[in-house]
C-alpha cells in the first residue's frame, strides 16, 4: 500500500529564511504524482506544487520548489524567503491509482517568526 | 477561490442523527471527490464520483453515503451520528485523469461537522 510520511509535526522558521519540509513516500507503482497543500487556520486547502514520477527536473512554482530525490523516496519541499502568511499546516499527498485519490502525510504545521 | 463549493460551512448536532454535506464542482470537472479530516485520522480519502458513477471508496463507513447527480453536484450523506464523526470534511474536484496526468484536485473550503 502506499504510504507518505512527513517526520516534522511541527517547524519554526524566521522570516526571510528558507526552509525545508521533509516528506518520504512508499509505493511500488511506477507511475505517481506528488503534491503539496497548505492549509491555514481559516481550514481551506490550497495546493502549492506539483511532482510527476516521470519529470526529470524538479519543480518550482515561485518561492515554493520540490527536491524530489526518487531513488531516496522522497520529495520535500522548499519554501525561500519565508513570509508570516506562510504559517499554516502543510501537508504532502501522493496520487494513488488510476482513479487519482490523494493519500496525505499527518501534515507539518509551520510557524514563522517576524 | 478554487471554484469549488460546499455547504454548509458548519453543521452543529446530535448523536443518532443524520445530515447531508452538499458539494458542487468546478465548472467541467466531471470527478468528485470527498475526504475527512479529523485530529485522530488526519486526512483520509472516502470516496470518489466520476460522471454519476462511482469510481473508488476509501475508508468509508457504512454508516456514510454519497452520489453524483446529473448536474455533476455531489451530496454525502452521513446517519447515525457519532461523536467521532466530529471532522472537516471537504469535496474536491478535477477532471478525470488518466495515467502520468497531472491532474490537479481542486478543493472545497470545507463542511465543518460538530456532532454533540
Amino acid at each position: 500500500a502506499q504510504k507518505i510520511t512527513q517526520t516534522q509535526p511541527g517547524m519554526f522558521v524566521q522570516e526571510k529564511e528558507a526552509v525545508t519540509l521533509d516528506c518520504t513516500y512508499d509505493t511500488s507503482d511506477p507511475s505517481y504524482g506528488l503534491f503539496w497543500y497548505k492549509q491555514p487556520s481559516s481550514g481551506e486547502m490550497i495546493f502549492l506544487i506539483y511532482q510527476g514520477s516521470y519529470d526529470q527536473q524538479n519543480a518550482t512554482e515561485g518561492r515554493y520548489s520540490l527536491n524530489f530525490q526518487k531513488a531516496r523516496k522522497s520529495a520535500n519541499l522548499v519554501i525561500s524567503a519565508s513570509q508570516l502568511g506562510d504559517s499554516a499546516m502543510y501537508f504532502c499527498a501522493m496520487r494513488e491509482g488510476i482513479e487519482g485519490k490523494l493519500i496525505f502525510g499527518q501534515g507539518t504545521e509551520l510557524s514563522v517568526k517576524p | 477561490d478554487s471554484g469549488v463549493t460546499q455547504t454548509p460551512k458548519h453543521l452543529i448536532t446530535a448523536t443518532g442523527q443524520r445530515v447531508t454535506l452538499r458539494c458542487s464542482p468546478r465548472s467541467g470537472d466531471l470527478s468528485v471527490y470527498w475526504y475527512q479530516q479529523s485530529l485522530d485520522q488526519g486526512l483520509q480519502f472516502l470516496i470518489q464520483y466520476y460522471n454519476g458513477e462511482e469510481r473508488a471508496k476509501g475508508n468509508i463507513l457504512e454508516r456514510f453515503s454519497a452520489q453524483q447527480f446529473p448536474d455533476l453536484h455531489s451530496e454525502l450523506n452521513l446517519s447515525s451520528l457519532e461523536l467521532g464523526d466530529s471532522a472537516l470534511y471537504f469535496c474536491a474536484s478535477s477532471e478525470f485523469q488518466t495515467v502520468r496526468s497531472y491532474n490537479e484536485q481542486f478543493f472545497g473550503p470545507g463542511t465543518r461537522l460538530t456532532v454533540l
